[in-house]
């Protein structure tokens, strides 16, 4: 299985602020790596597919970069709609796994 | 508007069995795969499995966690997936959710949950 780690598990930080999470595959997964985001309760809400590509409607604050192993999610100036979990995902192999998540606090 | 909307969640017996669906509006159903993911209490996300559509024979793929409880069916004429979960575990406990992928895609849609609790 592709393992996908993601840090940092958590951070704090400030509307305005510039937010970097990371999240690193076992092995090369091309650019097939999405990014969701959680809120309390809710079902996660793509966000990024194809390591860089917007999904329809997502603000253009949001970010991702990378290939290979090794991936960026970005957010630009961080809105108190943000705060929330962010989850990478890889969709080159079965299974399909997940990253341990990335909580964003105030 | 897409729509996924999950139902058949609730309180079982460890050993018991469960039947979840996911109906599906506002797309062409017939033409997209659709996963399950679940999410334990307090806990990440962890993809359950995933049928192909008619075009790729409704192959079914699992995760090693469920292969050979859980089975992934679905009725494109009902716009509908379903979930049977059998021989459960207090380890299967949480919010099932299921959702739209696709041949090396995202999954970009998703429903709202429902609730699976294994306990005694």
């Amino acid at each position: 299985d592709i393992q996908m780690t993601q840090s940092p598990s958590s951070l704090s930080a400030s509307v305005g602020d510039r937010v970097t999470i990371t999240c690193r595959a076992s092995q090369s997964i091309s650019s097939r790596l999405a990014w969701y985001q959680q809120k309390p309760e809710k079902a996660p809400k793509s966000l990024i597919y194809a390591a860089s590509s917007l999904q329809s409607g997502v603000p253009s604050r949001f970010s991702g970069s990378g290939s290979g192993t090794d991936f960026t999610l970005t957010i630009s100036s961080l809105q108190p709609e943000d705060f929330a979990t962010y989850y990478c995902q890889q969709y080159t192999d079965y299974p399909l796994t997940f990253g341990g998540g990335t909580k964003v606090e105030i | 508007e897409v729509q996924l909307v999950e139902s058949g969640g609730g309180l079982v017996q460890p050993g018991g069995s469960l039947r979840l669906s996911c109906a599906a509006s506002g797309l062409t159903f017939s033409d997209h795969y659709m996963d399950w993911v679940r999410q334990a209490p307090g806990k990440g996300l962890e993809w359950v499995g995933r049928t192909r559509n008619k075009a790729n024979s409704y192959i079914t793929v699992y995760a090693a966690s469920v292969k050979g409880r859980f089975t992934i069916s679905r009725d494109d004429s009902k716009n509908s997936l379903y979930l049977q979960m059998n021989s459960l575990k207090t380890e299967d406990t949480a919010v099932y959710y299921c959702a739209r992928g696709g041949s090396y895609s995202p999954l970009d849609i998703w429903g709202q949950g429902t609730m699976v609790t294994v306990s005694s």
